[in-house]
């Protein structure tokens, strides 16, 4: 069936060295991919975005690819900090206007000092 | 601030007493969804509005009720909690402009149903 998952459920890295998150996803019909980050505690909180006409979208510090063959997603942090330790979700849009996300289970993301 | 809020943080309550989880954006957003995130299962949708009046089922809609007549609130109403609603909700808005469709989360309601 159609779903949103992740690769990893955990991911831990040093401080200063570039984090990779994958997502797969099945539904390709997908137009829209977002990453969400999570502190504990804390509700989501927008990281990045693509839609499917893109391959790559870059923001600051962080870069989302988007493989329409393969159905794989990912999110790439560079010069990963303490502050980025969170769980991280992906979702993509099954419906119109961004109205039906399908959020992956996410990636807990640890950064050693 | 542009923000969601939603009321209550934390809930404890007995099976069968109908309870109401607010929330309320800032942002004149036309859009408004509820979740619940649960172990294990990530983040699952109960109810979106489109906007004023406009509202429609998620995946996991039964046993919760929302309305939406006005554009800055979107209550959740679990008109006979049960045990199996014991989980973590946010709400969420977005403007939902052709460009992007970014939500903006609440900071969530923890529920226990006992």
């Amino acid at each position: 069936g159609e779903s949103v998952g992740l690769h990893l459920p955990t991911l831990s890295v040093q401080e200063g060295d570039n984090s990779i998150i994958n997502c797969a996803y099945s539904n390709s019909a997908s137009d829209y991919f977002i990453w969400y980050k999570q502190e504990s505690g804390k509700g989501p909180q927008f990281i990045i975005d693509i839609r499917s006409n893109m391959d790559k979208r870059q923001g600051q510090r962080v870069t989302v690819l988007l493989n329409k063959t393969v159905k794989h997603l990912s999110l790439q942090i560079a010069a990963t900090q303490p502050g980025d330790s969170a769980v991280y979700f992906c979702a993509e849009n099954r419906g119109t206007s961004g109205s039906r996300l399908t959020f992956g289970e996410g990636t807990q993301l640890t950064v050693n000092p | 601030e542009a923000q969601v809020t939603q009321n209550p943080r934390y809930l404890i309550t007995v099976t069968g007493k109908k309870l109401t989880v607010t929330c309320s954006q800032n942002m004149n957003h036309e859009y408004m969804s509820w979740y619940r995130q649960d172990p294990g299962l990530g983040l699952r949708q109960i109810y979106y509005s489109m906007n004023v009046e406009v509202t429609d089922k998620g995946d996991v809609p039964e046993g919760y009720k929302v309305s939406r007549k006005e554009k800055r609130n979107f209550p959740l109403i679990l008109e006979s909690p049960s045990p199996n609603q014991t989980s973590l909700y946010f709400c969420a808005s977005s403007l939902n402009n052709k460009g992007s469709y970014e939500q903006y989360f609440g900071p969530g309601t923890r529920l226990t149903v006992t």
